[in-house]
């Protein structure tokens, strides 16, 4: 069965923290995608890697940073956390094959920036 | 530019009405088009897709049909259970492999 791991469900860190969001998946896909998903807003893409060490900026990637140095994980860097970055973030992977190409999504992790 | 719009939630119903999420779009060319489903607690799983024009998705009952003429993609399912109660999302593929997302939907069934 195809799963998408995230390192938590909650997480709760100061302003000026440096955050870091790991994710995982069991897949083999070349695909990594990380989302930030806000109310009213749905899902807008921050970051995403079509293969190890390579990445590519989003909609919204200010305040934010990945690194991809293993094909099976994908990790989200705040340099410097904001009270604005307080949010629920989604992981997702997918097969770089144009008909396959179903995203499949961890469960999230609900991060608050005090 | 490529942008989703999802009719405004929540959207609350009682068991075995008939459900109409609506979605429209706007791309460039002919985007594939999706329905993705979150259950509480849970992330996003892909509910239904459309490749082209007059496609019809469908899975778990639910339907949406690609209707270019009017850059719509609207979900349907004829009797709703209380299991569907979920946010749904409509998203449009941008460029090889990235997505756009509408805001989402929630969806109440009530007993």
């Amino acid at each position: 069965d195809v799963k998408v791991t995230q390192s938590s469900r909650y997480l709760v860190k100061r302003t000026g923290e440096k955050v870091f969001l790991e994710c995982v998946q069991d897949m083999d896909h070349e695909n990594m995608f990380w989302y930030r998903q806000d109310p009213g807003l749905g899902l807008r893409l921050i970051y995403f890697s079509y293969d190890v060490k390579m990445k590519e900026k989003g909609d919204i990637p200010e305040g934010y940073s990945v690194s991809r140095e293993k094909k099976e994980r994908f990790s989200l860097i705040l340099e410097s956390a904001s009270t604005n970055q307080t949010s629920m973030y989604l992981c997702a992977s997918s097969r770089r094959d144009r008909v396959s190409d179903t995203q499949y999504f961890g469960p999230g992790t609900r991060l608050t920036v005090l | 530019g490529n942008s989703v719009t999802q009719m405004e939630g929540p959207v609350t119903l009682s068991e075995e009405a008939f459900l109409t999420i609506n979605c429209t779009y706007t791309a460039t060319g002919y985007p594939s088009l999706f329905w993705y489903v979150q259950y509480p607690g849970e992330g996003l799983q892909l509910l239904l897709k459309a490749t082209k024009a007059d496609d019809k998705g469908s899975n778990k009952g639910f339907e949406a049909t690609y209707r270019k003429e009017t850059t719509s993609f609207h979900l349907e399912k004829g009797s709703v259970q209380v299991s569907d109660s979920a946010v749904y999302f409509c998203a449009l593929k941008r460029g090889a492999q990235k997505l756009v997302f509408g805001q989402g939907t929630r969806l109440t069934i009530n007993p």
